[in-house]
């Protein structure tokens, strides 16, 4: 059972927006930057957002990020089949003193 | 450019001893944590520690403590992931990634910016 609580699975319909939520507390996601990671099947997981809301170089601006409090949001327009993936919210848990996955989001384009 | 390759596909028995490496290359090497992280059959992502190469510093998480060890070879630029005793329930994929961030006395961390391939480790009698 992970720290960070996100939905088992999304789907929508290609060309529609999805959001995943990532849920955490006060020694995790509140007080430390969120990321968030794409792995598609079979390889390794990619950076999608760093720092919360921080799209790195070469991830289009249909991925963006939120956060409120102990929770995080990630989301993506525009859906294309291609984005078919399991998504990972991260952040450090100041608690524990270690980095820390939620569960993960199997997306779904219908 | 920035990459880290990961050593190859492992096939272990139960109790045997197993070191994989991950090789860095297009940054400074020793400037940079590198973590690893743990990924069983059909489950999600573990973080298991972090060490940083410049001075051979670790914080493994207490889950991986005891069970793993962390190393740094700056001359090669290749960190490691050593078992002594592996386990059945070892079998995963390991990925090591860079660290985006620092460490003081506590780490800020802002994410896991470049991912090696991966190293399949199969521990079965």
């Amino acid at each position: 059972q992970s720290v960070l609580t996100q939905p088992p699975s999304v789907s929508a319909a290609p060309g529609q927006k999805v959001t995943i939520s990532c849920a955490g507390s006060t020694s995790n996601i509140e007080n430390n930057f969120v990321s968030w990671y794409q792995q598609l099947p079979g390889t390794a997981p990619k950076l999608l957002i760093s720092k919360d809301d921080q799209r790195p170089s070469g991830i289009p601006d249909r991925f963006s990020a939120s956060k409120s409090g102990s929770s995080a949001t990630l989301a993506i327009t525009g859906l294309q089949t291609g984005d078919e993936a399991d998504y990972f919210c991260g952040t450090w848990d100041d608690s524990l003193s270690v980095g820390i996955f939620g569960g993960g989001t199997k997306l779904t384009v219908l | 450019e920035v990459q880290l390759v990961q050593s190859g596909a492992e096939v272990k028995k139960p109790g045997s001893s197993l070191k994989i490496s991950c090789k860095g290359s297009g940054y400074i090497f020793n400037n940079y944590w590198i973590g690893w992280v743990r990924q069983r059959p059909g489950k999600g992502l573990e973080w298991m520690g972090i060490i940083y190469p410049g001075n051979s510093e670790t914080r493994v998480s207490p889950s991986f403590q005891g069970h793993v060890t962390l190393s740094a070879d700056k001359s090669f630029t290749t960190a490691y992931l050593q078992w002594s005793s592996l386990k059945a329930s070892d079998t995963a994929i390991y990925y090591c990634a860079r660290f985006a961030g620092y460490c003081n006395t506590k780490c800020y961390y802002y994410g896991l910016e470049v991912w090696g391939q991966g190293t399949t480790v199969t521990v079965s009698s």
